[in-house]
C-alpha cells in the first residue's frame, strides 16, 4: 500500500459544479498536510495547508479526517481555471520527510 | 517574488554522460531538495540539503549525487546517465522546520537519456 493515496482521475466536471476528492495516508503519526497544484508542465505550488480543524479559502475547503486517515479538498463553484492537477502532501513526523501523492486531474469543462 | 531557478527546462543527453542539474534559489533558504517526477508515482526524493556542505539521502539516491557548496546553490549530478533516469527533476527550497514550511519549486528541467 502506498504510504499516500490518491484517485488519479481525470474528473471531468462542469464548470460551475462543487467537486471533492480525497487523499488517504498511510502512518497514523503524521502532522502536517498540504494542498499543492499543478498546472500542466509547470511546477506545483501551494495551495493550502490542512489544519486539524478544516480550513476554507474562498471556494476551496479542506478538511482532515485523523481517525480514518484522509485529507480531503472541496472545491465550490469551479472555474475553468481550476483545471489542474491537486497534489495531496503528508509530512510523516520525520525532520524532513514530506511524502507526495501522484496526485489527482482535475477537468474543468465549460 | 521567490525563486528557484533551475538551469535548463529541458536536456537531452546519451547514456553514460556524466549530467549537471542547477538549482538556484534566492530565499535565504536553508533547506533544498532534488525530486524526480514520474508519471503515477508522484514526487519522489532524490536528496536533500538542510545547510552549505550538508547532504541526506532521500528515497531514491542511487545513481545520483548532490554539491551543495553555496546556500543559495544546490546540483545534483547523474554520474553515468541511464535511460531509466529519463524523468522530470524538481528543485525546491524550504525555510525552517522542514516539512512545515512551504516548499518553493523551480520549473523543472525535462531530461531525456538516450
Amino acid at each position: 500500500r502506498k504510504e499516500v493515496e490518491q484517485d488519479p482521475g481525470p474528473f471531468n466536471v462542469p464548470e460551475g459544479a462543487t467537486v471533492a476528492f480525497n487523499c488517504t495516508y498511510s502512518n497514523s503519526a503524521s502532522q502536517s498536510f498540504f494542498w499543492y497544484r499543478q498546472d500542466c508542465r509547470k511546477e506545483p505550488k501551494l495551495l493550502m495547508s490542512v489544519y486539524s480543524s478544516g480550513n476554507e479559502d474562498g471556494r476551496f475547503t479542506a478538511q482532515l479526517n485523523r481517525a480514518s486517515q484522509y485529507i480531503s479538498l472541496l472545491i465550490r463553484d469551479s472555474k475553468l481555471s481550476d483545471s489542474a492537477t491537486y497534489l495531496c502532501v503528508v509530512n510523516m513526523g520525520s525532520n524532513y520527510q514530506l511524502i507526495w501523492g501522484a496526485g489527482t486531474k482535475l477537468i474543468i469543462k465549460p | 517574488d521567490v525563486k528557484v531557478t533551475q538551469s535548463s527546462r529541458y536536456l537531452v543527453k546519451r547514456t553514460g554522460e556524466k549530467v549537471f542539474l542547477e538549482c538556484v534559489q534566492d530565499m535565504d533558504h536553508e533547506n533544498m531538495f532534488w525530486y524526480r517526477q514520474d508519471p503515477g508515482l508522484g514526487l519522489r526524493l532524490i536528496y536533500f540539503s538542510y545547510d552549505v556542505k550538508m547532504k541526506e539521502k532521500g528515497d531514491i539516491p542511487e545513481g545520483y549525487s548532490v554539491s551543495r557548496e553555496k546556500k543559495e546553490r544546490f546540483s545534483l549530478i547523474l554520474e553515468s546517465a541511464s535511460t531509466n533516469q529519463t524523468s522530470m527533476y524538481l528543485c525546491a527550497s524550504s525555510g525552517t522546520p522542514i516539512g512545515n514550511t512551504e516548499a518553493f519549486f523551480g520549473q523543472g528541467t525535462r531530461l531525456t537519456v538516450v
